[in-house]
């Protein structure tokens, strides 16, 4: 398999809920982002990891939480997600931080 | 009001048709990205131009980089279905800087 991929496709929970949701690279990146996309707004970058470390964190609710155990894997973990938090979850990885971007085909979150 | 303004939101033309989508911004970017999304998928990388002026040719789509690094355009000559997506165009203003992106156009070609 190649590329980036995540799982779940698609993911339906309550606010009380815990889930995670799971991106893995097989393009021998460093770098590894989470992206969110709402309708009608840009993509929202959320956080950037590179070599295994948070380089970013763009002012995300603490109910996400980042794991990056390793280069290749990179995980989102959701508890207690408001409805307005459904949207598409990206994942994307890069040589460098700077690099170009690959994005996985994205998680479609749905929060009852 | 974000940092790259993409035109228009929504455009829906013919097969055989031509069109262009607008990236613009106030802001120098030292390369800007092109992608395209398809309905339940991630974007796709089309393209980078980081010189300004700058064309690139990618089949019939055609990417523009403005002399003044500031904006960018897409044109498609004699569109096809296979078009239809949503196109991004996202900008980096340094090396090493995160990107951002536009609002995204989304294109409809009908058969």
């Amino acid at each position: 398999e190649t590329g980036v991929t995540q799982t779940p496709r698609h993911l339906v929970m309550g606010m009380t809920n815990k889930k995670s949701l799971k991106c893995e690279q097989h393009l021998g990146h460093n770098a590894m982002y989470w992206y969110k996309q709402s309708a009608k707004k840009p993509l929202e970058l959320m956080f950037v990891y590179s070599l295994e470390e948070r380089v970013e964190n763009n002012s995300v609710p603490s109910r996400f939480s980042p794991e990056c155990p390793n280069s290749s894997h990179l995980f989102l973990h959701l508890h207690t997600l408001q409805p307005e938090d459904s949207a598409l979850y990206l994942c994307a990885s890069s040589q460098t931080p700077s690099g170009l971007q690959y994005f996985g085909p994205g998680t479609r979150l749905t929060v009852t | 009001t974000q940092l790259l303004e993409q035109s228009p939101q929504f455009l829906s033309i013919q097969e055989g048709e031509n069109l262009t989508v607008y990236c613009n911004s106030s802001s120098v970017f030292s390369s800007l990205q092109w992608y395209r999304q398809e309905p339940g998928e991630g974007p796709v990388l089309l393209v980078t131009v980081v010189t300004g002026g700058e064309v690139k040719k990618l089949k019939r789509l055609t990417f523009q980089f403005g002399d003044a690094r500031k904006d960018s355009s897409l044109h498609i000559t004699a569109a096809q279905t296979g078009d239809t997506g949503l196109y991004l165009c996202a900008g980096a203003k340094a090396a090493g800087n995160k990107l951002t992106f536009g609002g995204g156009t989304r294109v409809l070609v009908k058969p």
